[in-house]
């Protein structure tokens, strides 16, 4: 068990439609980054964010956005959602501000866009 | 943007046999990881370099980060079956104008067959 808590584990949708990715970081992680996993893709950067704010950004699409909350909890929104967004959306935080140090995954939250 | 090469995307191998997998970097990095993705989990962290030529073992495994910070490498001593998922690289680099966060490459497949 990494610490790092994600919801929901799957998630059925139709496109045309948005959902909301929630994570929740180890206690006492300030950083949290979002990561996209598709087949032949790998594991895609798409954003990080540090004690509520945004530190980089990666491949994320417009139709996405994400924000981290005082509690430091972090939502990924994805809207206008399209067949090719079917992914395993992981989530994960590390204790420093992104200077290179060790990544906590959760389990990850699979969507698949109908 | 930093891209990150990792070789081959796919490896069988028998069990007891050596396994190598190869990360390349199109820009010099500040440091390099190495994460295991078992079949249906979560990337889990192995091991950080960070100096040049750097070599670190842990138990069958080893790790190298070339001189030029550029290429790094993972090498598996006779196999077991508790070896199966999918290694990834990831390299940080670090901007003057922030961090460009953790770049995975697409990772290796390791399959044994027993």
């Amino acid at each position: 068990d990494s610490g790092v808590t994600q919801t929901p584990k799957h998630l059925i949708t139709a496109t045309g439609q948005r959902v909301t990715l929630r994570c929740s970081p180890r206690s006492g992680d300030l950083s949290v980054y979002w990561y996209q996993q598709s087949l032949d893709q790998g594991l895609q950067f798409l954003i990080q964010y540090y004690n509520g704010e945004e530190r980089a950004k990666g491949n994320i699409l417009e139709r996405f956005s994400a924000q981290q909350f005082p509690d430091l909890h972090s939502e990924l929104n994805l809207s206008s959602l399209e067949l090719g967004d079917s992914a395993l959306y992981f989530c994960a935080s590390s204790v420093d501000r992104g200077v290179g140090g060790e990544l906590f995954f959760g389990e990850g939250s699979r969507l698949t866009v109908l | 943007g930093q891209q990150v090469m990792q070789i081959p995307q796919y490896q069988h191998v028998q069990e007891g046999e050596d396994f190598t997998t190869y990360c390349n970097s199109s820009t010099t990095l500040s440091n390099i990881q190495w994460y295991k993705q078992r079949p249906g989990g979560h990337p889990v962290f192995l091991i950080q370099l960070v100096k040049s030529g750097e070599v670190k073992k842990q138990k069958r495994l080893t790790f190298q980060f070339g001189e030029a910070k550029k290429n790094s490498s993972l090498h598996i001593t006779a196999t077991q079956t508790t070896d199966v998922g999918t290694y990834f690289c990831a390299g940080y680099k670090r901007s003057g104008g922030g961090a460009d966060g953790l770049t995975f490459g697409k990772g290796t497949h390791l399959i044994i067959q027993p």
